[in-house]
């Protein structure tokens, strides 16, 4: 799986977007962006995934730069609640191993 | 909407002891997950199966691990004579293996081995 470079700490003031950037400039073409969220020590949540369009859910938005080396993770409106540790993941869908690689991620704190 | 969950939350043990952690995978899915995480540092893949065998396990998963389906429903982790460093949070995860395949993970169990 291509490796993710994430800055290691953000902050972002209460009802502002948060936007959290990943490189992956060697993410292969059959390889999907992925972010989890940890919440203190809590199991990885899924926020959102993406192959090469732009992706919206309820939780976030994912921008996906058009070459594919880069993408951001937009939350909207950060709450306090988003505090956590955002993980950017590249891998390939399907297969029968298909492990998640975690690196550090970016501890968001969102601020009053 | 479905999750993972997983039991005990939290297991105290003495260093040398089994101990077998459980998960319930979300009811489809068909592939199954341990991942751990020491206190302060990444998650870490443990060991992935599926069609009851073990498909990937990283160097972590030594022979004082093993895993297993029991069941129709529940997915084990079994730790054989628990060492001091084996104290983390232990997630297990579960996928789909088709559309888009994301892996969901459950709360976790926190192993303190004393």
């Amino acid at each position: 799986d291509a490796k993710t470079t994430q800055p290691p700490s953000m902050d972002c003031a209460e009802g502002r977007a948060a936007n959290l950037p990943c490189n992956h400039s060697t993410i292969s073409g059959n390889e999907y962006v992925y972010w989890y969220r940890q919440i203190h020590s809590q199991g990885p949540q899924y926020i959102i995934h993406g192959l090469k369009n732009n992706e919206t859910n309820e939780m976030a938005s994912l921008i996906i730069t058009e070459d594919r080396k880069s993408s951001t993770l937009i939350l909207p409106h950060a709450t306090l609640r988003d505090t956590a540790v955002y993980y950017c993941i590249v891998r390939v869908a399907g297969g029968a191993g298909n492990m998640l690689t975690f690196g550090g991620g970016t501890r968001l704190m969102v601020k009053p | 909407e479905p999750e993972v969950t997983q039991t005990p939350s939290h297991q105290v043990t003495q260093m040398g002891q089994e101990v077998i952690l459980r998960c319930v995978p979300i009811s489809n899915h068909l592939y199954f997950y341990w991942y751990r995480q020491i206190l302060g540092q990444k998650v870490e893949f443990l060991v992935s199966f599926y069609n009851n065998e073990i498909s990937e396990k990283s160097e972590i998963f030594d022979d004082q691990f093993s895993v297993e389906r029991p069941d129709g429903s529940n997915f084990t982790l079994k730790i054989r004579s628990t060492k001091l460093e084996d104290s983390a949070m232990y997630f297990c995860a579960s996928r789909t293996g088709t559309g888009t395949d994301t892996q969901y993970f459950g709360p976790g169990t926190r192993l303190t081995v004393l």
